[in-house]
């Protein structure tokens, strides 16, 4: 089945704490993205990558890494998280970029920082 | 003013109805627009692609209106299961590098 895995699906971290939030599709998309999405403010791009080893900031890059070393795999990295960086996260693929096929989203990863 | 605006809602409708939400996208450079349906605290998921010609898919229909920056969705005899809240996106370069998402329109159809 085409998806985008992302993992995990729930987490409770405190302060500073690293963490990495993984993101897996098996349909050989070029184009990843990461998207945080918070009451009142829709969803925002965090980072997003045209293909390997090339990635680029989205809207709210700030307090977030990512790495695209592999097509499939597109980690998120929070290195040292905050209570602001509590939200719902998703992580979305598409074929290439520049095209109308749409984006196919992970199922989320509901984030909280305490 | 913000990149995408929509009606937020909620738009409360019986069964049967025809629905009608607003989008308006603010770059005239914009390439590429989308509605997506998403389900309360799941992924966004693609309802379709919009373009000048316009898009019929079943009861669904959205139409592009670059020269008003509008992109209307229209829903025709509601479903239950159309509860949801339906996003505009809108791309911001040719290259589609980035999304731009409305905040959305919350749909409730009541039996």
């Amino acid at each position: 089945e085409a998806q985008v895995t992302q993992n995990p699906r729930y987490l409770i971290t405190v302060t500073g704490k690293k963490l990495t939030v993984t993101c897996s599709q098996n349909m050989n998309h070029e184009y990843m993205s990461w998207y945080r999405q918070d009451p009142g403010l829709g969803l925002r791009q965090i980072y997003y990558s045209m293909n390997v080893e090339v990635t680029d900031k989205g809207d709210v890059p700030e307090g977030y890494k990512v790495s695209r070393k592999e097509k499939r795999n597109f980690p998120l990295i929070l290195e040292s998280p905050s209570p602001n960086q509590t939200s719902l996260y998703f992580c979305a693929s598409s074929l290439v970029a520049g095209n109308n096929y749409g984006y196919t989203f992970g199922s989320g990863t509901r984030l909280t920082v305490v | 003013r913000k990149e995408v605006e929509q009606d937020p809602g909620p738009f409360n409708v019986p069964e049967g109805a025809t629905v009608a939400f607003n989008c308006t996208y603010s770059n005239s450079a914009s390439q590429s627009f989308f509605w997506y349906r998403q389900d309360c605290r799941k992924e966004p998921k693609l309802l379709m692609s919009v373009y000048s010609s316009g898009n019929e898919d079943g009861r669904f229909t959205a139409q592009l209106n670059r020269a008003s920056q509008y992109i209307p969705l229209l829903i025709r005899d509601s479903k239950l299961s159309d509860s949801a809240t339906y996003l505009c996106v809108v791309t911001r370069m040719r290259s589609a590098r980035q999304l731009t998402f409305g905040s959305g329109t919350q749909l409730t159809v009541l039996p």
